[in-house]
C-alpha cells in the first residue's frame, strides 16, 4: 500500500492520559499535515511540516499538543493530559510541492477520551 | 466570517442523474486555490478536483467538473451520471494566499445516490 498510513486507527483513552499517533506519508512527499475533524464538521488544520521543519501551527494546537517529523519521513502527534474535548478524528495528509495537487489523506485515527 | 460555505447539508439524487454541490468562498487575496474532497464512510478524504484562482477554464476530472464563477465567489462541484458509489460526504476547501499550505474546509454536504 503506497498511500498515507496512520496508526492506530482507533484509540480509547482515559482523561488525563497521554496519547501518541503516527503518520507515514507517501514516500516522495516532502509536505505533511495534521488536521482534526469532529463529528459533522470539516477538517480543521493543526500543523504543517516541510521535510523535518514545522512551518505552521494553528492556534488550535494548544500546549498539550506536540508534533514532530524528526527525519522528514514519518510524523508523530502527541496529546498530553487528554481532555474529553480532544475526542475527534485526527487526519494526516501529505503532498508534493505543486500547488495544484491536492493533499493525500490517510484514513485517520479516531480518538475517544472517556 | 466563514471562509467556505456549503449551504446544502444533504442532497438526494437518483442514480445516473447529474448533481451540483454548492460552495461559496470568502477571500480578499487574489491568489487562492479551491479543492473538492470526497469522504466515504471509511473516513479517508479523497482529492477530487482543483481550481486555481488564475485558471481561465473550469477544471474537469472525469465525471467531476468545477463550475468556477469568480465574480460570485462560487466553486460548485458538478458530478455527471451519478453512481451509487458517489454516496459520501463532500467537502469544499480553499488554500488562501501564495505559498500558503493549510486548507480551510467547509462543513460538507452529504450526498446520497438512490437506485
Amino acid at each position: 500500500d503506497t498511500g498515507v498510513s496512520q496508526d492506530p486507527r482507533h484509540k480509547i483513552t482515559k482523561r488525563g492520559q497521554n496519547v501518541t499517533f503516527r503518520c507515514d506519508p507517501i514516500s516522495e512527499h516532502n509536505r505533511l499535515y495534521w488536521y482534526r475533524q469532529t463529528l459533522g464538521q470539516g477538517p480543521e488544520f493543526l500543523t504543517y511540516f516541510q521535510n523535518e521543519a514545522q512551518l505552521e501551527k494553528s492556534r488550535l494546537l494548544s500546549d498539550r499538543f506536540s508534533a514532530e517529523r524528526p527525519k522528514g519521513s514519518f510524523s508523530t502527534l502527541e496529546i498530553q493530559r487528554t481532555e474529553q474535548g480532544d475526542s475527534a478524528m485526527y487526519l494526516c495528509a501529505s503532498s508534493l510541492d505543486r500547488a495544484s495537487l491536492g493533499a493525500f489523506f490517510g484514513q485517520g485515527t479516531r480518538l475517544t477520551v472517556v | 466570517a466563514q471562509k467556505i460555505t456549503q449551504t446544502q447539508p444533504g442532497m438526494f439524487v437518483q442514480e445516473k442523474e447529474a448533481v451540483t454541490l454548492d460552495c461559496t468562498y470568502d477571500t480578499s487575496d487574489p491568489s487562492y486555490g479551491l479543492f473538492w474532497y470526497k469522504q466515504p464512510s471509511s473516513g479517508e478524504m479523497i482529492f477530487l478536483i482543483y481550481q486555481g484562482s488564475y485558471d481561465q477554464q473550469n477544471a474537469t476530472e472525469g465525471r467531476y467538473s468545477l463550475n468556477f464563477q469568480k465574480a460570485r465567489k462560487s466553486a460548485n462541484l458538478v458530478i455527471s451520471a451519478s453512481q451509487l458509489g458517489d454516496s459520501a460526504m463532500y467537502f469544499c476547501a480553499m488554500r488562501e494566499g501564495r505559498g500558503a499550505q493549510k486548507l480551510v474546509f467547509g462543513q460538507g454536504t452529504r450526498l446520497t445516490i438512490n437506485p
